[in-house]
């Protein structure tokens, strides 16, 4: 069974600072791996996605991830954080052996971005 | 990016009564949606997979006479909150995957409020 967890459920950075969430998956298939945010009572919008390309991936917003098999983690970071940035982040996994489907999600991630 | 509407955004009902929610992918064919439900400060819950001119696929726990989903045409999936109670008060969200890329994409979500 696929599934990922979320280290710590509140991130606070400065505006300017690096940020760093975390999320490790398992899966008993090569997965397939997203990051996704949510605004207050909003759905939630794609930043990236691992599909078994490249490990490096880029989203939108100037975040990124990095698939690494050995650590079994997908953490997102982006160089300098960005008022608005302060959000939920939610990173999920396929539980398919493509890269739609079924989405399983984190616990998720608040990210508050202080002036 | 494609586009997946939810209506209403907002609905509050009384106990006992019923509440559809519709989802639709205005610019492109969806043959799968899906439906997840999220609790305040939670994660998303997967309820049921939708596919079209069939039945629906719930998840183990999802009741499946209380949330009747139904998914009659390519661009329209619906879900129907029956004889609902103050606990089925929640986000609701869809999703959506192209029939093409099989790329997902989310609605707004609906709150459900029942008094």
């Amino acid at each position: 069974a696929q599934s990922v967890t979320q280290l710590g459920s509140h991130v606070s950075v400065s505006e300017g600072a690096l940020v760093l969430l975390r999320c490790n998956y398992s899966s008993s298939v090569p997965p397939y791996l997203f990051w996704y945010v949510q605004y207050p009572n909003q759905g939630l919008q794609l930043l990236l996605k691992y599909t078994s390309a490249a490990t490096l991936v880029k989203g939108i917003n100037g975040f990124e991830a990095e698939f690494k098999k050995s650590e079994t983690s997908f953490h997102l970071t982006k160089p300098s954080a960005h008022m608005s940035d302060a959000a939920e982040y939610f990173c999920a996994v396929t539980v398919t052996s493509s890269n739609t489907g079924k989405l399983i999600f984190g616990q998720g991630t608040t990210l508050q971005v202080k002036p | 990016g494609a586009v997946v509407s939810q209506h209403p955004s907002w609905v509050i009902c009384k106990s006992g009564t019923s509440v559809k929610i519709e989802c639709r992918s205005l610019d492109f064919q969806a043959t799968t949606m899906f439906w997840y439900r999220q609790f305040p400060k939670q994660s998303l819950m997967l309820m049921a997979t939708s596919n079209e001119g069939s039945k629906a696929t719930y998840e183990q726990g999802v009741e499946k006479d209380k949330f009747l989903i139904n998914h009659a045409s390519l661009t329209l999936s619906t879900l129907t909150v029956t004889s609902a109670h103050p606990e089925d008060s929640s986000f609701y969200i869809c999703s959506a995957a192209t029939s093409g890329t099989g790329e997902l994409f989310f609605g707004e979500g609906s709150r459900l409020t029942v008094l």
